[in-house]
């Protein structure tokens, strides 16, 4: 079965970075787009982009390019998030995706000092 | 962007009640819509694709419709286990957008 499995919740300072992973298993990795979704506390779904493993092609929200990086590594099925100069809107849980259905369980990014 | 304005925030209804949640995007999506339920410390869950089409394993209760720029989330005789956020979402343009959700109870 169709399996995304994130990273551990991360409590940064503000001005860090932090890097987090999206385990797949259950399918051709590579065959399918990774997408990222940002969720702050309470608030509502935004999208940050996607990337497609197989290709390495990415498209980006324009709101979040210069803070989100995408990359993946085919060997271990895995997709990795970058997030940099983090602030405390970055606070939020984030969410893996692989196209609507399947959801990771979502990683909290804590930003405090 | 396509801005996706979903209503109402909030809804109370009473159980076996029929409940209607609406989606309205700024310009046409070509029913490139999907519908999401989220329970609390949940990830969201797709029920519906493609504007009307049931995701696996969704009960029948709940359907979508809509074309153009109006959709809507029907859910049937409501039931307890129903009580969660509801958003929308379009995928016909990058970026892919949400709406702001609407929070189910139960009266």
């Amino acid at each position: 079965q169709v399996q995304l499995q994130q990273s551990g919740a991360e409590l940064v300072k503000p001005g860090s970075s932090v890097k987090m992973s999206c385990k797949a298993s259950g399918y051709t990795f590579t065959s399918y787009y990774i997408y990222w979704i940002k969720q702050r506390p309470g608030q509502g779904l935004e999208w940050i982009g996607r990337i497609g493993p197989g290709s390495g092609d990415t498209n980006y929200n324009e709101k979040f390019k210069g803070k989100a990086t995408f990359t993946v590594d085919k060997s271990s099925s895995t997709a990795y998030m970058q997030l940099s100069s983090l602030t405390p809107e970055d606070t939020a849980v984030y969410y893996c995706a692989r196209g609507a259905g399947y959801w990771g369980q979502g990683v909290m990014v804590t930003v405090s000092s | 962007d396509i801005q996706m304005t979903q209503s109402p925030a909030s809804l109370s209804a009473s159980l076996g009640e029929t409940v209607t949640i609406e989606c309205r995007a700024s310009e046409d999506i070509y029913s490139n819509l999907a519908w999401y339920q989220q329970k609390p410390g949940n990830s969201p869950q797709l029920l519906i694709y493609d504007a009307n089409s049931l995701a696996d394993g969704v009960p029948s209760r709940f359907s979508g419709s809509g074309s153009g720029t109006q959709y809507s989330l029907k859910i049937n005789s409501l039931q307890s286990e129903d009580v969660a956020s509801y958003f929308c979402q379009q995928y016909n343009n990058y970026p892919f957008t949400f709406g702001s959700g609407t929070k189910l109870e139960i009266k």
